[in-house]
Parts: structure tokens; sequence; C-alpha cells
């Protein structure tokens, strides 16, 4: 599975534009890549997936460039509710190495008033 | 929204005991997990589970682990003789897919004194 590496923690204000960037220098053909967030005391929450370019959902947008070695999530307008640590994961999703997700550190988000 | 339940929430147990956690994932997947976060540090995997047997499990997840799903509605995370460093959230999910967003419970809180 390929090694991700993001920051430890950021910090943003209320109505920002938060981006998460993550790096994945050895993400292999069939990996995707897929951000999760997590709450103190919950589990982790899906938040979205991605192969190449960009997608975008209600939530997030997570942009991949071309050789798919960064991506970034962002998160548009946070708000105080926002405050939670997101992980950056890279999986085969193929062949079936993705349902065991692999967690790093995390990045630790707080968005201050 | 269908969610996976986990009981219970918290757990106190002295060391050496058996404790099982318990978890009801949600009702048309067919992919269950069991993973753990030590407090402060990464969310690791333990173990995932398919088709009435384990698909893959970490080294984490030695001989005094087990799970079970015995009835068709339940998953369970049984430790047998629990140990200080077992003292963890420990988290339930489940999937559609092999290669599905996983769904996590809120946790089950253990702590082995």
């Amino acid at each position: 599975l390929a090694k991700t590496t993001q920051p430890i923690s950021m910090d943003s204000y209320e109505g920002q534009e938060v981006n998460i960037t993550c790096s994945h220098n050895n993400i292999a053909t069939n990996d995707y890549i897929t951000w999760y967030q997590q709450f103190p005391s919950q589990g982790p929450r899906f938040i979205i997936q991605g192969y190449k370019t960009k997608v975008t959902n209600e939530v997030a947008s997570l942009f991949i460039p071309a050789d798919r070695k960064s991506s970034t999530l962002s998160l548009p307008r946070v708000s105080l509710s926002d405050t939670a640590v997101y992980y950056c994961l890279v999986g085969d999703r193929l062949q079936g190495g993705y349902n065991k997700l692999i967690f790093g550190a995390g990045t630790r988000l707080a968005v201050h008033p | 929204e269908p969610e996976v339940t986990q009981t219970p929430s918290h757990q106190v147990t002295q060391m050496g005991q058996e404790v099982i956690l318990r978890c009801v994932p949600i009702s048309n997947h067919l992919y269950f997990y069991w993973y753990r976060q030590i407090l402060g540090q990464k969310v690791e995997f333990l173990v995932s589970f398919y088709n009435n047997e384990i698909s893959e499990k970490s080294e984490i997840f030695d001989d005094q682990f087990s799970v079970e799903r015995p009835d068709g509605s339940n998953f369970t995370l049984k430790i047998r003789s629990t140990k200080l460093e077992d003292s963890a959230m420990y988290f339930c999910a489940s999937s559609d897919s092999r290669a599905g967003e996983l769904f996590f419970g809120e946790g089950s809180r253990l702590t082995v004194l």
C-alpha cells in the first residue's frame, strides 16, 4: 500500500476554504485516493474518493493532478463543526486491497470562530 | 440513514477477563471489519470478515482475539484474556462490497484495569 504524507495540523477560521494536501509518491496504477474524517470519540466517516482529476460532492472536492503523486482535499467555507482529523488513504480498490484501510496520523484541523 | 451500532459504548474490565464487543452492521452489507484506536494514536486495522470467515487480519489480531457472526445480524469481537494494552476504542465497520466505502460505528471504549 502506498505511503501517504500529510500535515500534522492546520488552523483555519469559520467561512474560509481549507485545502489539505496529501503526498503519495508511490501510488500504484490501481490505487484510489480516499479521505475520511474523524471527530473525537467517533468512528471515521467517509468524505470523498477519487482516481484522477477532480471529484466533487456535497461536502468537499478532491483535486488529483495528472501524475497522481498528491491530492488535495478542499473544504469550502468551513464551520466550527468541521474541526476534526482528516485522513488521506491510498489503496488498491480493484483487487480487494481497499477493504483494509491503513490510517496514518491524519491532519488535525482546528476551525476557530 | 442506516448505521452501524455497537455495544457496549464503554466497558471496564479486569486484566485477564474475557470481553465480547458487539456490532450490528448495516443490514445489506456483506463485509465486516474491526479496527481499534488506542488513545491519541492511529486507527489500526484488526480484521476483515466475509462469507463467515476471516479474509484478512493484522499482526495485532493474535490468538487472544476472535470474531464471529453468530446469528446473521450481529458481528462480535472477543478478547479471551484481556491485557492492559488492549485498552482502546474498538470500531466496527461494514461495507456493501469489497471495494465499497466503510461505514464505522461509534465505537466501544474498552478499559482494562
